[in-house]
């Protein structure tokens, strides 16, 4: 059975950057995309970027451009999602979630989600 | 990009009754690349439909998915317990994938 296992909960600074991670474990990585999807507290879900581990390639909403990067280590079967100059808004619930066709295909398998909190 | 427009913003509804939840794109998407999630308090997103109309595996029948061009529905036909919750779509079809802002569906 896959499951998407991603890193416990962070609090940060604004500012500051954090590292989150997505290990796709008792099944295939490369074969598929890993997409990191946020939901701020209360709110919708909105797509940050995401990854084709096999290739490499990386896409990210416009917004996240240039403080989001998004990596992946086929080795662990993991995917990583840093955030950096972080500010209150990015406060939010972080998921990884796989698809088999594309970063912005549907997602079939969500991980338990990664929650950030920026606070001061 | 395409904006997703759900309504309406809550439906109280019983159990047993049908739920209908409305999905409007501000332009065409492509090939129907539509997809419905489930979210319950707390809990990740769960895929229910795809390509509109396709149930995701293990999704009972009581839920179905339909439209095409800009407006699409998910219907849930007779609701059980477990089916309070948030619903989303998303297109997929245009990059970037977009989702809508939610229906949620509580008990009357």
């Amino acid at each position: 059975q896959v499951q998407l296992v991603q890193s416990g909960a962070e609090v940060k600074k604004p500012g500051s950057s954090v590292k989150v991670s997505c290990q796709a474990s008792g099944g295939t990585f490369d074969t598929h995309a890993i997409t990191w999807v946020r939901q701020a507290p209360g709110q919708g879900l909105e797509w940050v970027g995401g990854i084709i581990p096999m290739f490499g390639t990386t896409k990210y909403a416009q917004k996240f451009q240039g403080r989001v990067t998004i990596s992946a280590d086929s080795r662990r079967t993991t995917a990583y999602m840093e955030v950096r100059t972080l500010r209150f808004e990015d406060t939010a619930v972080y998921y990884c979630a796989r698809s088999f066709t594309g970063v912005d295909w549907y997602f079939d398998l969500w991980g338990r989600g990664t929650l950030v909190t920026v606070s001061s | 990009e395409i904006v997703l427009t759900q309504s309406p913003g809550t439906l109280s509804l019983s159990p047993g009754e049908r739920a209908t939840l409305s999905c409007r794109a501000s332009h065409f998407v492509n090939s129907d690349y539509v997809a419905w999630y489930q979210q319950n308090p707390g809990q990740a997103p769960r895929l229910l439909i795809f390509g509109a109309s396709s149930r995701a595996t293990g999704i009972p029948d009581r839920f179905s998915g339909s439209g095409s061009g800009t407006d699409f529905t998910l219907t849930i036909s007779r609701l059980e317990p477990e089916d309070f919750a948030v619903y989303y779509c998303q297109q997929y079809g245009s990059s970037p994938g977009t989702f809508g802002q939610g229906t949620k569906v509580e008990i009357k």
